[in-house]
């Protein structure tokens, strides 16, 4: 299968800054990009659906001023997590779909914790 | 409200057996279904999909059911090993948004 890699795969911050995690399909050209995120044993919910070129979808609940999401190319996502509260605290996975397949790849996600 | 459901949380099968996990939707929009395996602290893997024109299909171990009428589907691993062990995630998607609905996983737990 399609390779996706996420960067940082953790990451600690103190209340108020700001984090961004980047996501990139290594070799497949991501023509939509997905955000979820996963709190502990709990399932994968998504945040957001991006196109290349456009502005983001979000999904009903998701703050689209505090979850920022950039996709430039179709290979590079970005969700920036602005002001991140402690609430924030989660794990964040993105995943990448390319034209000629089906399924949605997975980056290993990135452990956001907001002290 | 949860569109797609696993009910069992858990499963422990033994090595070499058969194990059968589950999954129920709601929405009749979705045609496109899917099975991914996840670890700890690591994103998905794809396992294995299905078109609802279909009713199963087959991937070395790994086969999928899918009753379209009683809005079910089914992973089977056989036989099964230790290194299955993992959680166990389903999803839906309508093949119009290709947004994946995740169903809340249940954790298989292979013994040698």
């Amino acid at each position: 299968g399609a390779v996706v890699s996420q960067h940082p795969s953790w990451v600690i911050c103190k209340s108020g800054t700001s984090v961004k995690i980047e996501c990139r399909s290594l070799d497949f050209q991501a023509t939509t990009m997905f955000w979820y995120r996963q709190f502990p044993k709990q399932s994968l919910m998504l945040m957001a659906t991006s196109n290349e070129g456009s502005k983001a979808t979000y999904e009903q609940g998701v703050e689209k001023d505090k979850f920022l999401i950039n996709h430039a190319s179709l290979t590079l996502s970005t969700l920036t997590v602005t002001s991140a509260h402690p609430e924030d605290s989660s794990f964040y996975i993105c995943s990448g779909k390319g034209s000629s397949y089906n399924e949605q790849f997975f980056g290993p996600g990135t452990r956001l914790t907001v002290l | 409200d949860q569109q797609v459901k696993q009910n069992s949380p858990s499963l422990s099968v033994q090595e070499g057996r058969i194990s059968i996990l589950n999954c129920d939707y709601t929405n009749s929009m979705f045609d496109y279904f899917l099975w991914y395996k996840k670890y700890p602290a690591e994103g998905p893997t794809f396992l294995i999909s299905i078109s609802s024109i279909k009713d199963k299909n087959e991937d070395g171990r790994f086969t999928v059911f899918l009753n379209k009428s009683a809005k079910h589907l089914s992973l089977h691993i056989v036989p099964s090993q230790p290194g299955d062990s993992a959680v166990y995630f389903c999803a839906a998607s309508d093949s119009g948004t290709y947004k994946y609905i995740f169903g809340t996983g249940t954790r298989l737990k292979v013994l040698a």
